[in-house]
């Protein structure tokens, strides 16, 4: 049964500084992976998604790298700013028709001004 | 509107009552899914409509949990007897596609539902 694990699960951090948020998966045979930003009392908002052909992807100041022969994820956040203050899940699909994802409890990150 | 909405946004519940939750997803969207989220956990995943078809319920806890989309387009997902166990966030989220592992993903905010 494939297990998403995140951590740490909580970070503080100065505004300003680059910051690593990981994530782990029991089961290599994945599709691809995916990372979210969830804020206070809202739904989940889709960063990057990374098929398990590549390696890596970037998104502005996000960059999201992808080992699947040894289950990691990683989510890297440059120059951090207050506004990036949520909770980041990572996510695979449990098949491959996709019909389900099997999220981490996520990494609820805060940056401080 | 131009995402989804789920309504109403906090329910509070006593033992024992049924519930029911609502869900709007983006107009033409194929899909439709529902995902449970207990406090400092993940959502996990219930069931998953392609239009009106309930092709996959296998993640709804149990025989008191039941959603329909009869015509395709708004989803309830209603509860029976509810349980305290039961209390957590209810999201919903739709997609343009029928579903594949690629499919991009748009959520509501979640009904919060408290049972006392």
């Amino acid at each position: 049964k494939q297990e998403v694990t995140q951590i740490p699960a909580a970070l503080s951090v100065p505004e300003g500084e680059n910051l690593v948020l990981n994530c782990s998966f029991t089961d290599s045979a994945i599709y691809n992976l995916q990372w979210f930003r969830q804020d206070p009392g809202k739904g989940l908002t889709s960063l990057l998604l990374i098929q398990s052909s590549q390696r890596e992807q970037t998104s502005g100041r996000l960059n999201a790298s992808l080992d699947k022969s040894s289950g990691r994820s990683t989510l890297y956040i440059a120059a951090s700013q207050p506004g990036d203050s949520a909770t980041y899940l990572c996510a695979v699909p449990f098949n491959q028709a996709g019909t389900a994802l099997i999220f981490g409890k996520g990494t609820t990150l805060s940056v401080s001004s | 509107g131009a995402g989804v909405s789920q309504s109403p946004r906090y329910k509070v519940a006593k033992r024992g009552q049924d519930v029911a939750l609502r869900c709007d997803p983006i107009s033409g969207h194929v899909s439709l899914f529902w995902y449970q989220q207990a406090l400092g956990q993940g959502p996990e995943f219930l069931t998953y409509f392609q239009n009106e078809a309930q092709l996959d319920k296998s993640g709804l806890p149990s025989d008191r949990f039941f959603a329909e989309r009869p015509e395709g387009s708004v989803s309830t997902l209603k509860i029976q007897r509810t349980q305290q166990e039961d209390s957590a966030v209810y999201l919903c989220a739709s997609s343009p596609y029928r579903v594949s592992y690629n499919s991009p993903l748009h959520f509501g905010n979640g009904t919060r539902l408290t049972v006392t």
